[in-house]
């Protein structure tokens, strides 16, 4: 049950895009396609952005897309916006337990 | 609307308990999955706990297995976490959350949790 891996932090100017990696195992990332995105910003409850991969919930901008290659999942958020700025973790899947990422802290410049 | 209100945190001596509840309203409670999640202060989130909506399906992460128990009661549309031998390293904001297969949809606004002596 070891925590994700992702990258400390990313940032963009706005308008530019960022891609957060997020890699496992073939336990959970690589052997589900369960893979989900949360946004965090300060004091706040997590918020999900990207559910099953790739799939966004209803009232989440179009700007955020998810990916998974063989391990190792994705979130990109084209287009930045200033209100982008936050942690951004991933969570996946697993037979008999769940896993977040460590965690990316997205700065908008 | 969905609401999920977390309420049983506090402080408490290492060693101690503390069972927390989570009131759920503005959703089918009974047919939804549910789940504990945590933060320590300045940390990301841990998955603590799940349980399918009969109760059938029960998981703990391997860091709280043992000492925490997840349970709800569909009557009541209410979650709750009992939690025993309370370890400094327990100190965090303790959110439920709905959804099942790692989608967490809904969350709560957290509880505090502070073991120390």
């Amino acid at each position: 049950q070891s925590a994700l891996t992702q990258p400390p932090s990313a940032s963009g100017s706005p308008g530019q895009s960022v891609t957060i990696s997020c890699t496992g195992t073939s336990s959970d990332v690589g052997g589900y396609n369960y893979v989900s995105w949360y946004q965090q910003h300060p004091g706040k409850a997590p918020k999900l952005m990207i559910y099953e991969v790739s799939k966004r919930p209803s009232g989440v901008p179009d700007r955020f897309s998810g990916s998974k290659s063989g391990n190792t999942a994705s979130l990109t958020v084209s287009g930045l916006q200033a209100e982008d700025d936050a942690d951004y973790y991933c969570l996946s899947y697993a037979d008999n337990y769940r896993v977040f990422g460590t965690g990316t802290k997205v700065s908008v410049l | 609307e969905v609401q999920l209100v977390e309420s049983g945190g506090g402080l408490v001596q290492p060693g101690g308990s503390l069972r927390l509840s989570c009131e759920a309203s503005g959703f089918t409670f009974s047919t939804s999955s549910m789940n504990w999640v945590r933060q320590a202060p300045g940390k990301g989130l841990e998955w603590v706990s799940s349980i399918s909506d009969t109760s059938s399906y029960i998981y703990h992460a391997e860091s709280v297995k043992g000492r925490f128990t997840i349970s709800r009661d569909n009557a009541k549309n209410s979650l709750y976490l009992q939690m025993n031998s309370l370890r400094d390293e327990d100190t965090a904001v303790y959110y439920c959350a709905q959804g099942s297969f790692g989608a967490f949809g809904y969350w709560g606004q957290g509880t505090l949790v502070t073991v120390s002596s």
